[in-house]
């Protein structure tokens, strides 16, 4: 199974600001998912980032807010835009590869 | 798409005693069944899956059963020590698409 590798592990952001966060996978992996879990709350998929084509989101989520980049086969970046408190979350990448998730990304917006 | 009901959502037992976690899927074409423990402040762990093809897996004191036809699946936890105490969360999906789809989680408590 794919190891996966994210940064920064947490962050206090101010509102309206955007942050990026970064997924590396230890090997080439044609799907990287990125999920959203809310406080106390389960894991929601934002978008899925295959290579060389634009991200496939879910119902609720727009690039807008959640542009997606995924330059090879052993990284991605999900970027939370204008963000508002309402963004306070755990942000985690996952593959196909093993379905292994990172550590994630601690969200507080402030 | 998929949806994947978890139940229930907090389970407390002593050690030693085992525990059971039951889901129930949507999706007849979902064809793989991870379960994950997450302790607080870490991502999920990954701790054992079975595939639509299988009706049971086992991994020392964990096991899963599936059964397709109802389309419900479960984790068995025995002998059920005070390190269990997690999140855990059943997921489906697998599919060409590859997504998956979480229960809701269940709060899983073993008193020494």
């Amino acid at each position: 199974s794919a190891v996966i590798s994210q940064k920064p592990s947490r962050d206090i952001c101010q509102r309206g600001t955007s942050l990026t966060i970064q997924c590396q996978v230890d090997s080439q992996v044609t799907m990287m998912f990125w999920y959203r879990q809310q406080p106390g709350q389960s894991l929601t998929l934002i978008a899925t980032a295959n290579q060389g084509s634009e991200a496939t989101y879910e119902s609720g989520f727009v690039i807008d807010k959640f542009p997606i980049s995924r330059p090879n086969l052993t990284f991605s970046t999900l970027t939370v835009s204008n963000m508002s408190p309402e963004d306070s979350s755990i942000y985690l990448c996952s593959t196909r590869d093993g379905y292994t998730f990172g550590s994630g990304t601690r969200l507080t917006v402030v | 798409g998929e949806n994947v009901e978890q139940h229930p959502s907090t389970l407390s037992v002593q050690e030693g005693d085992s525990a059971v976690i039951k889901c129930t899927y949507s999706d007849s074409a979902s064809n793989y069944f991870p379960w994950y423990k997450q302790e607080l402040g870490k991502g999920p762990q990954l701790i054992i899956d079975i595939r639509s093809n299988v009706g049971e897996k086992k991994d020392q004191r964990i096991a899963v059963t599936l059964n397709k036809t109802a389309k419900h699946f479960s984790l068995h936890i025995t002998e059920t020590q005070p390190e269990d105490s997690a999140v855990y969360f059943c997921a489906g999906g697998g599919t060409s698409y590859g997504k998956l789809t979480f229960g809701q989680g269940t709060i899983l408590t073993v008193h020494p």
